[in-house]
């Protein structure tokens, strides 16, 4: 099955900075990638996504790279903010079949003001 | 329209003890999921369902089970709580047709088993 690695682990920046978080995955036939927040004590939030088919998409501050070649995509938060603080998970999916995602651990960004 | 809602928001059960947790959406949406979520852990496929009367494992199906009777409806059932199943659970629905992919989450249960 699919398998979603994600660095790093924890990352702080100070406020007005770029962040980069990185994710791998192991199947070919995965083309479907979101990124999600995830607040304390609340749901996952969506805030970017990508198919297979774009190389890059980009949302205001946030942006999502992809080398499908590579088998990886990245998240870039530019001029973080303190309200930017929070978990981040990647995630993948095949975008056929069951449709389900397969999510990387995290990571904890921590913006200081 | 309430999105996703998930019934009950916290519980706690002793070692055991039996539950159902309830997942409705009023989008009409084809497929849904249950994951758990572990402290400090990205989430994990439980079970889902790509339809109603249909369900299937994900990564994690050991001790529980589910039930889509109703198109809107996707239940999750403890039938002997364990402390390894004390977790948050999030469920989710996809619409499932026009090349739509997005997931849809429920605000989730948080169930602590003692």
């Amino acid at each position: 099955g699919e398998n979603v690695e994600q660095h790093p682990s924890t990352l702080s920046v100070q406020e007005g900075d770029s962040a980069v978080i990185k994710c791998t995955y192991s199947d070919s036939a995965s083309n479907y990638f979101p990124w999600y927040k995830q607040e304390l004590g609340k749901r996952p939030q969506l805030i970017i996504d990508i198919r297979s088919n774009v190389g890059e998409k980009k949302d205001q501050r946030i942006a999502v790279t992809l080398n499908k070649t590579a088998k990886h995509f990245s998240l870039h938060i530019t001029e973080t903010q303190p309200e930017d603080s929070a978990v981040y998970f990647c995630a993948a999916s095949s975008g056929t079949g069951r449709r389900a995602l397969t999510f990387g651990s995290g990571t904890r960004l921590q913006v200081q003001p | 329209n309430a999105g996703v809602t998930q019934t009950p928001k916290f519980r706690v059960l002793k070692t055991g003890q039996s539950m159902t947790l309830l997942c409705a959406q009023d989008m009409n949406h084809e497929y849904m999921y249950w994951y758990r979520q572990d402290p400090g852990m990205g989430l994990r496929l439980i079970h889902y369902s790509v339809g109603e009367g249909t369900t299937a494992k994900g990564e994690v199906p050991d001790g529980y089970n589910v039930s889509r009777l109703k198109k809107q409806n996707f239940l999750l059932g403890l039938e002997s709580a364990a402390p390894s199943q004390t977790s948050v659970y999030f469920c989710a629905s996809v619409r499932g047709w026009g090349g739509t992919y997005e997931q849809y989450f429920g605000p989730g249960t948080r169930l602590t088993v003692t």
